[in-house]
C-alpha cells in the first residue's frame, strides 16, 4: 500500500483561479510533511513544509495539516502560469535514524486552462 | 552557488551493459539520495548515504549499487542494465541530524534520463 497518497491525479484551473491538492499518509510515523514542485525537465524543489496542526501560508500558497487524520492539503490562490507543474507531497518520520528519508506520493499534475 | 549536478544528462545503454550515473553536490551535506521517477509511481528511493564510505538500501535497491567515495560525490551503478531500468534518475542532497523536520529538506539535481535498449 502506498504510504503517501495524493489526489487528484491531475487538476486544471483557469488563470487567477484557486486550486486544492490533497495528501494523506497511512503511516503514523510520518509527522512532517513537505510539498515539492517539479517543473517540466527539472528536478523537484521544496515549495513549503508543515509540521504543526493548522495552516501555514507562504505567499499565494497555504498548507493545512491535520495530524489526527494525517491529512495535509495545499491551496493555491490566484493561479499563475508558473504554477503549472507536478506537485509532490512527501513525508518524513518523527524520530528518524538521521537519514531524513522522504516518502513521496505519486504527484498531482497541475495546469492552467488557457 | 551551491548545487547538485548530475552526469550524464541523457544516456542510452544496451541490455546487460554496465551503467554509472554520477552526482556531485556543493551543499556540504552529509546525506545523499538516489531516486527514480516513473509515471504513475512518483519518486522512489533506491539508495542513500550518510557520508563518505556509507551506502544504505532504500525502498527499491534490487539491480542497483551505490558508491560514496567522498562527501561531494555519490554514484549509482547498474551492473547489468535491463529495459525495466529505463527511467529518469534524480540525485538529491540533504543535511544530517535526527528528528525530521527541517533537516529533511532535500535538494535535487536536474536528473538523468536513462534508456536501456
Amino acid at each position: 500500500q502506498q504510504k503517501v497518497q495524493q489526489s487528484p491525479e491531475s487538476l486544471s484551473v483557469p488563470e487567477g483561479g484557486m486550486a486544492s491538492l490533497n495528501c494523506t499518509s497511512s503511516d503514523r510515523n510520518f509527522q512532517y510533511f513537505w510539498w515539492y514542485r517539479q517543473h517540466s525537465g527539472e528536478g523537484p524543489k521544496a515549495l513549503m513544509s508543515i509540521f504543526s496542526d493548522g495552516d501555514k501560508k507562504e505567499g499565494r500558497f497555504t498548507a493545512h495539516l491535520n495530524k489526527a487524520s494525517l491529512h495535509v492539503s495545499l491551496h493555491i490562490r490566484d493561479s499563475q502560469p508558473s504554477d503549472s507543474a507536478l506537485y509532490f507531497c512527501a513525508a518524513s518520520e518523527v524520530a528518524g535514524t538521521g537519514s531524513n528519508r522522504l516518502t513521496f506520493g505519486k504527484g498531482t499534475k497541475f495546469s492552467l486552462i488557457p | 552557488e551551491a548545487a547538485v549536478t548530475q552526469s550524464p544528462r541523457n544516456k542510452v545503454a544496451v541490455t546487460g551493459g554496465k551503467v554509472t550515473l554520477s552526482c556531485n553536490q556543493t551543499n556540504n551535506h552529509n546525506n545523499m539520495y538516489w531516486y527514480r521517477q516513473d509515471t504513475g509511481h512518483g519518486l522512489r528511493l533506491i539508495h542513500y548515504s550518510y557520508g563518505a564510505g556509507s551506502t544504505e538500501k532504500g525502498d527499491i535497491p534490487d539491480g542497483y549499487k551505490a558508491s560514496r567515495p567522498s562527501q561531494e560525490n555519490f554514484s549509482l551503478i547498474l551492473e547489468l542494465a535491463t529495459p525495466s531500468q529505463t527511467s529518469v534518475y534524480f540525485c538529491a542532497s540533504g543535511a544530517a541530524g535526527t528528528g525530521g523536520g527541517n533537516y529533511a529538506e532535500q535538494f535535487f539535481g536536474p536528473g538523468t534520463r536513462l534508456t536501456v535498449l
